[in-house]
Formats: structure tokens, C-alpha cells, sequence
């Protein structure tokens, strides 16, 4: 069955950029919605975005102006793009398969701090 | 945007009991809702999708009901592995919205 595996840095510093990749394998990333989501340690979830195979996205509009969601069907990998990071952006992101996602990453915590 | 309100915010209840959790929307969504169960340390499962459909693998003591602004999540007789947070999410009209979410713990 098709899994996912996020990977990216653990700490970013404030102001910066987040970058995180999701891994897709046994499943090609050329169908589907491929989505983003995030949760603070303790907290709810909240979703990132989506990032369609047409190459359409589609994105939260608490973080619209910071966020880009795209692909590399080479790698067969889907990547997210955080800009101007501070504290409150510090949590674990999971890639996931769908709009109402079945299958997800394990995850990956980002802690921002300097 | 739309706004997913659950209720109650946590509950305890004894393994055999039979519990609902609540989710209310801030507009009509049709039945474009999923129920999710998470686990310490676990990424979300998907229990109920559109609704009131349950999702291939899932015990059929999970239930959700509801359309429009209202929805439900019963479960029928708790087991043990049960006992974990429990989020709706709706897929009716972007942004997506989760709710806060319900943690359900042993009494």
C-alpha cells in the first residue's frame, strides 16, 4: 500500500523558511490530492493545503501568504514551503493522501527557535 | 471560513459503554465530513468518511450520522484500544476544517 515519509530539518530559526519533503512510494504522485496538515504539540490539527497532480493548489488563508505547496514527479515527492517562520509555526507536519486523507506520514515536528 | 465545533471537549467513559461525540458545523456541509481517531505519537485514522460511511478495515462498533450542520460519531460497546482523541473534518469547501477535537479517557 502506498506510504508516505516526511523529512526535512528539525529546528528552524525564526524569520526563516521551513522546507519539509514528503516521500511518496509503492503509489505515484500523478493522481490524486496531496495534502499538508499540522498539528502544535498538544494541540488540534489544522490543515496546511493541497497540491493536486494538474499542478492546481489550494491554500489556507491563515497562512496563504506564507505557504507553498508543489511537486517533483521525477522524485515522486511532494514538498512544503513555510516562509517567515515564528514560534507559533513550531509543530508536527504530516503529509497525506486526499482531501479527507486515508493515508498519512508518520510525521515530522519542526521546533522554530533561534 | 467554515467552523467545526465538537463536543464535549473530553469525556470519560468504562470499556462496554456506549458514547456519541458531537460536531457541529458553522454552515451547511452537506455530509462532506470524516471522523479521525488519533493516538499518542500516531498520525490520524480515518473512521467515517461523507459522513456515514465506514472506512474499509474499521469496526462496525463506529457509527456517524448526520448531514447539513450536525453529525454524530457513536461508539457502540468501548474497547480498550478506543481510548484516544477523537477529530471531524470537513471536506466541503476549502479552507478544511478539523474541530478542536474530543479526547475520550477511562473512567
Amino acid at each position: 500500500q502506498v506510504q508516505l515519509q516526511e523529512s526535512g530539518p528539525g529546528l528552524v530559526k525564526p524569520s526563516e523558511t521551513l522546507s519539509l519533503t514528503c516521500t511518496v512510494s509503492n503509489g505515484s504522485i500523478s493522481t490524486y490530492f496531496w495534502s499538508w496538515i499540522r498539528q502544535p504539540p498538544g494541540k488540534g490539527l489544522e490543515w496546511i493545503g493541497y497540491f493536486y497532480y494538474t499542478g492546481s493548489t489550494n491554500y489556507n488563508p491563515s497562512l496563504k501568504s506564507r505557504v507553498t505547496i508543489s511537486a517533483d514527479t521525477s522524485k515522486n515527492q511532494i514538498s512544503l514551503k513555510l516562509s517567515s517562520v515564528t514560534a507559533a509555526d513550531t509543530a508536527r507536519y504530516y503529509c497525506a493522501r486526499g482531501s479527507a486523507p486515508v493515508y498519512w506520514g508518520q510525521g515530522t515536528l519542526v521546533i522554530v527557535s533561534s | 471560513a467554515i467552523q467545526m465545533t465538537q463536543s464535549p471537549s473530553s469525556l470519560s467513559a468504562s470499556v462496554g459503554d456506549r458514547v456519541t461525540i458531537i460536531c457541529r458545523a458553522s454552515q451547511d456541509i452537506r455530509n462532506d465530513l470524516g471522523w479521525y481517531q488519533q493516538k499518542p505519537g500516531k498520525a490520524p485514522k480515518l473512521l467515517i468518511y461523507a459522513a456515514s460511511s465506514l472506512q474499509s478495515g474499521v469496526p462496525s462498533r463506529f457509527s456517524g450520522s448526520g448531514s447539513g450542520t450536525e453529525f454524530s460519531l457513536t461508539i457502540s460497546s468501548l474497547q480498550p484500544e478506543d481510548f484516544a482523541t477523537y477529530y471531524c473534518l470537513q471536506d466541503y469547501k476549502y479552507p478544511y476544517s478539523f474541530g478542536q477535537g474530543t479526547k475520550l479517557e477511562i473512567k
